[in-house]
């Protein structure tokens, strides 16, 4: 079963304007959820995660993400998208095994995302 | 540098021969794992291990084998390449928890 769903396979916007990223995730309990980020031919950077706590998380690079629970959504913003925001961003959860503190990160499929200048 | 190194970067090869991609991390994690990334899919899991000599399937273990002889180190393993296992493979290391993910850079594989 998916565990996290990035609903959004390309998003284009231009430079300057802002930025909403969705996620969803299909989990009982609050879940750890993550957004990283992956610029071309790269690896993964993480952004910022959510534990618990504020439901408003601010991350690197002018990012921010809103942990809704009655949405199940962990949305990724930022209020003025530069160039070089111009990236794969993915949406993950960390679920523990029954019991433990161990566990699974799973990702979402990524959303692109271009920036027009 | 705390880092996971993988290698190669890059590797082509031809179907049926085996390989080995290499992970090694220098952070004394416990939880190493491979993913695999392929357009429109996101990262899947291969396989895990939460110790030495303890490994695990993950979402997409078919055609791959790892070993984890010693905590640093947990290699990939493709005994018959086949093109479908055409990606961009990424070891990562953590403590197990939800903390502290690390990932290496990532090796981009084609199997001709």
């Amino acid at each position: 079963a998916q565990s996290v769903t990035q609903p959004d396979i390309h998003i284009t916007v231009s430079e300057g304007a802002s930025l909403e990223l969705r996620c969803n995730y299909s989990y009982g309990a609050t879940p750890y959820l993550f957004w990283y980020v992956q610029s071309p031919g790269q690896g993964l950077q993480l952004l910022l995660k959510y534990f618990s706590g504020d439901t408003l998380v601010q991350g690197i690079k002018g990012f921010e993400a809103e942990f809704k629970r009655s949405q199940s959504s962990f949305n990724l913003r930022k209020p003025s998208v530069h160039w070089s925001d111009a990236a794969e961003y993915f949406c993950a959860v960390f679920l523990n095994d029954r019991g433990s503190t161990l566990g699974r990160l799973y990702f979402g499929r990524g959303t692109q995302l271009t920036v027009w200048p | 540098e705390a880092q996971v190194t993988q290698n190669p970067r890059y590797l082509i090869t031809v179907t049926g021969k085996k390989l080995t991609v290499t992970c090694s991390q220098n952070m004394n994690h416990e939880y190493m794992s491979w993913y695999r990334q392929d357009p429109g899919l996101g990262l899947r899991q291969i396989y895990y291990s939460m110790n030495v000599e303890v490994t695990d399937k993950g979402d997409v273990p078919e055609g791959y084998k790892v070993s984890r002889k010693e905590k640093r180190n947990f290699p990939l393993i493709l005994e018959s390449p086949s093109p479908n296992q055409t990606s961009l493979y990424f070891c990562a290391s953590s403590l197990g928890t939800a903390n502290g993910y690390t990932f290496g850079s990532g090796t981009r594989l084609t199997v001709v």
